[in-house]
């Protein structure tokens, strides 16, 4: 069985600061996505990653993945109150019998204050 | 363009009772997932179908059935609810057996009382 670990599970700042999530296994993974989730409503996809090293800018968030693709992190860059939700990290295996499956973490929830 | 869209959104049931939730999607995506969300637990699978006809159970399948018979519904049922149930449930799809990416609908919130 497949293990995401994300970290930490709470994150409260105050806006303008930077903050960094964490997601760790200890198997490999053929991709990585970060969702974003508002209270109400399904998470939404914000980024994939595929490639071992590879490094994606959306605005103020960067994303890595893991050389070994077992590890990720998102990178919050001078964070404002629309940032506030959880966050979700999950990995997808490639293969005949993945079907498409993702193993999420468990979620970081950012609260950012005015 | 809809996406993914579950119904009801939110539902009691007292224990013992059964319900239907609903899920379709307008994308023709051949990949449909049934999850449900409980605190400090993130997403777990319950069961996924990769085309019209076809299910398979997931991480935790007890206590559900699914049914697929036309390729832009997946129904999830709980035959006689408990309140180990009470969750919100969400719908996923995806194009290809690739994992590129989800459409989530926006939830199914129950409580069995």
């Amino acid at each position: 069985t497949q293990l995401l670990e994300q970290s930490p599970q709470f994150l409260s700042i105050q806006e303008g600061e930077n903050l960094t999530v964490y997601c760790n296994s200890s198997s490999v993974f053929s991709s990585l996505q970060w969702y974003r989730q508002e209270p109400g409503e399904g998470p939404v996809l914000l980024v994939t990653v595929v490639t071992g090293g590879e490094v994606k800018k959306l605005k103020r968030l960067t994303f890595q993945f893991g050389d070994a693709r077992k590890d990720s992190s998102l990178h919050i860059t001078a964070a404002q109150p629309g940032d506030t939700g959880l966050y979700l990290c999950a990995g997808g295996s490639a293969g005949g019998t993945s079907y498409g499956k993702l193993t999420f973490g468990q979620g970081t929830i950012l609260t950012v204050h005015p | 363009n809809a996406g993914v869209t579950q119904t009801p959104k939110f539902r009691v049931l007292k224990t013992g009772q059964s319900m239907t939730l609903l899920c379709a999607q307008d994308m023709n995506h051949e990949y449909m997932y049934w999850y449900r969300q409980d605190p400090g637990m993130g997403l777990r699978l319950i069961h996924y179908s990769v085309g019209e006809g076809t299910t398979a159970k997931g991480e935790v399948p007890d206590g559900y059935n699914v049914s697929r018979l036309k390729k832009q519904n997946f129904l999830l049922g709980l035959e006689s609810a408990a309140p180990s149930q009470t969750s919100v449930y969400f719908c996923a799809s995806t194009k290809s057996r690739t994992p590129l990416g989800y459409t989530f609908g926006s939830g199914t919130r129950l409580t069995v009382v």
